[in-house]
């Protein structure tokens, strides 16, 4: 069953501004994940944040989690053409026998 | 050097017939995974196994069958093919035994296209 939903659906920037997208899911969880997927291509792994931790950066991406609200924002800073993809939430409920359950994934393209 | 392939890329194949996609990693990890990406990019577990050994098993038709002859490999065959089938399928991979404490390593897709 679907656990993420990304909010929104669908963003269009400009360069060198900020693309926020947010991720709410239903259940307790392990650890949220954040994915990237160009078209075409396969996902690539962003970042891992786990359920005690409620901040954490890598580079110009910046990810909370707030499990009192059960929700997640994904923060790309300086937004780049090249950040044009879609971006996918993904969440583990930390039992043995799980997989990760994603989103429905934000669209964003990023126009210079 | 990929860490996740998959093969074929693209598959178009009649309905009935019966196909394999191919997956390998040369990560070292112990968990491998099949997901069935549909037109709206949602995202849906099928199987994993971990050192050849079946741990999940969605509720998937019973056509699909995965395969691990070693825990570097994990096929899927598909019998008696149906429009339906048609999806981009995703191989992954990712270390330990409790497959979601780390991030996973995606193959690049196998675009699958029925007729």
């Amino acid at each position: 069953s679907q656990q993420g939903e990304e909010d929104p659906q669908a963003l269009s920037i400009q360069e060198g501004e900020n693309a926020t997208m947010n991720c709410s899911y239903k259940t307790s969880i392990n650890n949220l994940q954040w994915y990237r997927q160009n078209s075409g291509r396969g996902l690539v792994h962003l970042i891992l944040i786990r359920s005690n931790e409620r901040e954490k950066h890598s580079g110009r991406l910046r990810v909370t989690l707030d499990t009192s609200k059960k929700s997640s924002s994904l923060l790309i800073t300086a937004s780049r053409a090249a950040d044009t993809a879609s971006y996918f939430c993904a969440t583990d409920a930390g039992q043995a026998g799980t997989a990760l359950i994603f989103g429905k994934g934000t669209t964003l393209s990023v126009s210079s | 050097d990929t860490a996740v392939s998959q093969t074929p890329k693209y598959l178009v194949t009649q309905m009935g017939n019966d196909k394999s996609i191919k997956c390998e990693q040369n990560l070292g990890h112990d968990t491998m995974y099949w997901y069935k990406q549909d037109s709206k990019k949602f995202l849906k577990i099928m199987f994993s196994y971990n050192n050849k050994e079946l741990i999940i098993n969605e509720t998937v038709p019973n056509r699909f069958s995965p395969k691990s002859p070693d825990k570097a490999h994990l096929n899927l065959h598909i019998n008696s093919l149906e429009l339906g089938d048609s999806a981009v399928y995703f191989c992954a991979s990712s270390p330990g035994t409790f497959g979601a404490n780390y991030g996973y390593t995606f193959g690049s897709g196998t675009r699958l296209t029925v007729v």
